[in-house]
């Protein structure tokens, strides 16, 4: 069946260093994908999402780009804040579907 | 960007009550509206999905009887937590799918049943 598997956390940066969070995902069909970002005691916010492949979604400094050849939906920063820190969850839907698909989420912690 | 409401943000109940969350689309309609239940340090759980003016489809292990949900319009889905106990405090977090096929979630609700 369909899945999405991100990197396990904790991940652990120092303010203004490279960020990638590894999302793969196993799909029938051609679903959209998403990034959403979850902060302390709040629900979720969309981040980016891309909707075909070789879309690149963009926001707040973040990007994913939806690789239809590795099956892949990494998000990238160039840049980290220590407001960054969060839980991100890489998900997947199809139009047709009636639900999203989650992966596990990654806990992202910036230190000052 | 779209939003999604949800209300009580904190609510705490008394072991046997009932408590009632809402779900609301602000600037759009939704068709279809998922309920979401997180334990700490975990993913979204989800329990139902929503669709306008039909009944609820439960995930399998969620007891329709004790999480009532209600999709009466377009804007507005409530799940109603029967005959609460301690073990069903959580995070409750609901999500609207719009036209567009994105979905936007709301803000959370707190339960903490004692």
């Amino acid at each position: 069946g369909d899945s999405v598997t991100q990197m396990e956390g904790p991940v652990t940066l120092s303010e203004e260093a490279f960020l990638t969070i590894n999302c793969t995902y196993t799909a029938t069909g051609y679903p959209s994908l998403f990034w959403y970002v979850q902060y302390p005691g709040e629900g979720l916010q969309l981040l980016l999402k891309a909707t075909k492949a070789d879309d690149k979604g963009s926001n707040k400094g973040f990007e994913a780009t939806y690789r239809k050849e590795t099956t892949s939906f990494h998000l990238e920063k160039g840049s980290v804040q220590v407001s960054d820190s969060a839980v991100y969850f890489c998900a997947l839907l199809y139009s047709s579907a009636s639900k999203i698909i989650f992966g596990s989420g990654t806990r992202l912690s910036i230190r000052p | 960007g779209a939003v999604v409401s949800q209300h009580p943000s904190r609510v705490i109940c008394k072991s046997g009550t009932s408590v009632k969350i809402e779900c609301r689309s602000l600037d759009f309609q939704a068709t279809t509206m998922f309920w979401y239940r997180q334990f700490p340090k975990q993913s979204l759980m989800l329990m139902a999905t929503s669709n306008e003016g039909s009944k609820a489809t439960y995930e399998q292990g969620v007891e329709k009887d004790k999480f009532l949900i209600n999709h009466a319009s377009l804007t507005l889905s409530t799940l109603t937590v029967t005959s609460a106990h301690p073990e069903d405090s959580s995070f409750y977090i609901c999500s609207a799918r719009d036209q567009a096929n994105t979905i936007y979630f709301g803000e959370g609700s707190w339960l903490t049943v004692v």
